[in-house]
């Protein structure tokens, strides 16, 4: 959708090095969300965002942390790479929250070995 | 704890061999419940929203309905191009969705 990028699409990382994960938007939402999808267990929120600055927790949100500065971009961190964080991640943005559903990027996939 | 389960997980149909999936849930109030397509390589992609119990909406080959526990997503005489992964959410809070695992259709020419 060219309303919301996620960079990189790919990558590979050593395990117990960090990585950022970056979301921008030009739709002016006020949501944005990010998520891992992995066999057997769909898509599972890690971070979301209702505002600059107003970040919370998702389902599965060790090991990550996010921040958004401003209103376009959201990003996200691994702090130290894990194998078990190999996933494909996905970014989401809402204009009314879940009143209208989410956009969602094209996903990033990330590698860790 | 909100819970969205779809089934079957996977579904091989030969083209124009009707179906359905199921999405059924478990929410403290209904605040809608949403339909997602997702090609392989790419985001979701929304397709329906259902907000009420004996609310349908269509789209092409696609038709969803709502009870007060599931909801289904009838495809009427697929076509290969409606082979991929829908998925179901229903809202868990004001701010996020929670998402089934998703069942994979493959339609056969």
């Amino acid at each position: 959708d060219a309303g919301i990028t996620q960079s990189p699409r790919h990558k590979v990382t050593e395990t117990g090095t960090p990585v950022t994960l970056r979301c921008h938007q030009t739709e002016n939402h006020r949501y944005m969300y990010w998520y891992r999808q992995d066999p057997g267990h769909g898509l599972r929120l890690i971070h979301y965002s209702y505002g600059v600055k107003d970040t919370d927790k998702g389902e599965v949100s060790d090991g990550y942390s996010v921040s958004r500065s401003k209103t376009e971009d959201f990003l996200l961190t691994l702090e130290s790479a894990t194998s078990s964080q190999t996933s494909v991640y996905f970014c989401a943005i809402s204009g009314s929250g879940t009143g209208a559903g989410y956009t969602f990027g094209s996903g990033t996939r990330l590698t860790v070995v | 704890e909100d819970q969205v389960t779809q089934s079957p997980e996977a579904l091989r149909l030969q083209e124009g061999e009707s179906s359905s999936l199921n999405c059924s849930y478990t929410v403290s109030g209904l605040r809608g419940l949403f339909w997602y397509r997702q090609d392989p390589g790419k985001g979701p992609e929304f397709l329906f929203t259902l907000y009420s119990a004996g609310e349908e909406k269509e789209k092409e080959r696609l038709k969803a309905t709502l009870t007060k526990k599931e909801s289904f997503l009838h495809i009427t005489a697929p076509k290969p191009e409606d082979s991929a992964t829908y998925l179901c959410a229903v809202p868990s809070n004001d701010y996020k969705l929670s998402f089934g695992a998703g069942t994979t259709v493959t339609v056969r020419a």
